[in-house]
């Protein structure tokens, strides 16, 4: 299995521009979670999916943040507009439940830096 | 609420030498408690978990955390590091009863030296 697959791996621009992650989750996983991690606030979970919907987006930061999940296979999470406090590295992550218990697998990570 | 403490950000380490990174967890339901271990430049992988049972629990590495209910502990446990476990360890939890979100702590920096 490929595992969670991210893109880009590193993302720079500039203030006020849009701002696109994707992310391609382990085939057969239910579910779908996106996270940031920085040095001040560690690793925060945005927001999840369950098959493909929403289930909690607390944790998203703004609304300048929003996540879309349109099919199984595929996940986006864009900023628009983008600000300096945006960079970050981006986590997606996928899971099956099973058994009761969520392990999650993660994908390496979108660099984000914004200028 | 849950909330996970790792009380240590960081730790040094001399290679060979054993080491434990320190976690408490805060929840006044049943969790399940994991250890992830983040690579410089890399995701997130499984460690060890804990679901049910014997409360010492085995992952790969060589690592081993003890699960305690009375101190709401599961610090992790190495009896001899190599350089190669140079990384940042998360731990983390979850409610039984909808266990789908995961709780992390802030982190914990281990560092080997030669």
């Amino acid at each position: 299995d490929a595992g969670v697959i991210q893109s880009p791996r590193h993302e720079v621009t500039e203030m006020g521009q849009e701002v696109t992650l994707r992310c391609k989750p382990i085939s057969g996983h239910d579910y779908l979670f996106w996270y940031r991690q920085t040095m001040m606030r560690g690793l925060e979970l945005l927001i999840y999916f369950n098959n493909n919907v929403p289930i909690d987006d607390s944790g998203m930061p703004e609304d300048r943040f929003s996540a879309k999940m349109p099919n199984a296979s595929f996940s986006t999470l864009k900023i628009q507009p983008s600000e300096p406090r945006d960079s970050a590295v981006y986590f997606c992550a996928s899971s099956l439940l099973l058994a009761g218990y969520n392990e999650q697998f993660f994908g390496p990570g979108t660099r984000l830096t914004v200028l | 609420a849950q909330s996970v403490t790792q009380l240590d950000s960081q730790v040094p380490v001399f290679e060979e030498a054993p080491v434990e990174l320190r976690c408490n967890y805060s929840s006044s339901v049943s969790v399940y408690l994991f250890w992830y271990v983040q690579y410089p430049n890399q995701g997130l992988q499984l460690l060890l978990k804990y679901l049910s049972g014997s409360t010492l629990v085995k992952g790969i590495n060589g690592f081993e955390a003890e699960f305690n209910k009375s101190q709401t502990s599961f610090h992790l446990r190495k009896p001899s590091v190599h350089i190669s476990d140079t990384a940042e360890y998360f731990c983390a939890v979850s409610y039984i009863q909808g266990a789908q979100k995961l709780v992390f702590g802030q982190g914990t920096r281990l560092t080997i030296n030669p």
